[in-house]
């Protein structure tokens, strides 16, 4: 069964601290890997898409790795803000056939950034 | 601006009764998708579409029905056979013959409470 689990499940930083936020998965087929940005009501906003070859992906102060490997990805946040705070979701997408896919959802890590 | 627009924001269902989300996108985009948002859980994919007048069950799709007469619009109605309608709907388009490397753009929600 495909599965993304992603730790913690919660975390509160300083503003202006860095912070990682992780994610392990047993999809396969794998095809590429994405983090999206979903603020509270509001719908999920991508970051970052890393396919099998890529290693590292960075979008502004949000860097996203990928260890296709160990099946293990890292979200790291640079010089946190305010309006960092928000959920990370991590979405694996895995290959069904020809161009089609099957994305598998994790729950999210909440990030709050306090003063 | 180019995006993805849900309405309403907010709805009540009483005991019975079938209500419909409006999801309409101006991204070209071919596909469209539906998904619920439970609190600890991650996004479950109700239907999805391809291509106009063309539609595929996900994996919750029970309860549920949608239909694709314009490529800019995938409105989901929820039927009195949907038990525990209460969630977080979230519509989502992408181009469909390059799934595996685009985002899902999404909306910004709908969300669903009994009275």
């Amino acid at each position: 069964k495909n599965q993304v689990e992603q730790s913690p499940q919660s975390l509160i930083i300083l503003e202006g601290k860095n912070c990682t936020l992780q994610c392990n998965y047993t999809v396969s087929p794998f095809s590429n890997l994405r983090w999206y940005k979903q603020d509270t009501g509001r719908g999920p906003v991508s970051l970052t898409i890393m396919t099998f070859s890529e290693n590292t992906k960075s979008n502004g102060r949000y860097t996203a790795t990928l260890d296709a490997d160990t099946k293990q990805s890292s979200l790291h946040i640079t010089a946190s803000q305010l309006s960092d705070s928000a959920s990370y979701i991590c979405v694996v997408s895995a290959i069904l056939s020809g161009t089609a896919s099957k994305l598998t959802f994790g729950t999210g890590t909440r990030l709050q950034v306090t003063l | 601006d180019g995006g993805i627009t849900q309405s309403p924001k907010y709805l009540f269902r009483k005991e019975g009764q079938n209500v419909t989300l409006s999801c309409e996108q101006n991204l070209n985009h071919d596909a469209m998708y539906w998904y619920r948002q439970d609190p600890g859980q991650g996004l479950r994919l109700i239907y999805y579409s391809q291509i106009v007048n063309d539609f595929q069950k996900g994996d919750i799709a029970e309860g549920y029905s949608v239909s694709r007469e314009k490529k800019e619009s995938f409105p989901l109605t929820v039927t009195s056979a949907q038990k525990n309608p209460t969630a977080f709907y979230l519509c989502a388009s992408s181009f469909w013959a390059e799934l595996s490397n685009q985002p899902q753009h999404f909306g910004d929600g709908t969300r669903l409470s009994i009275l």
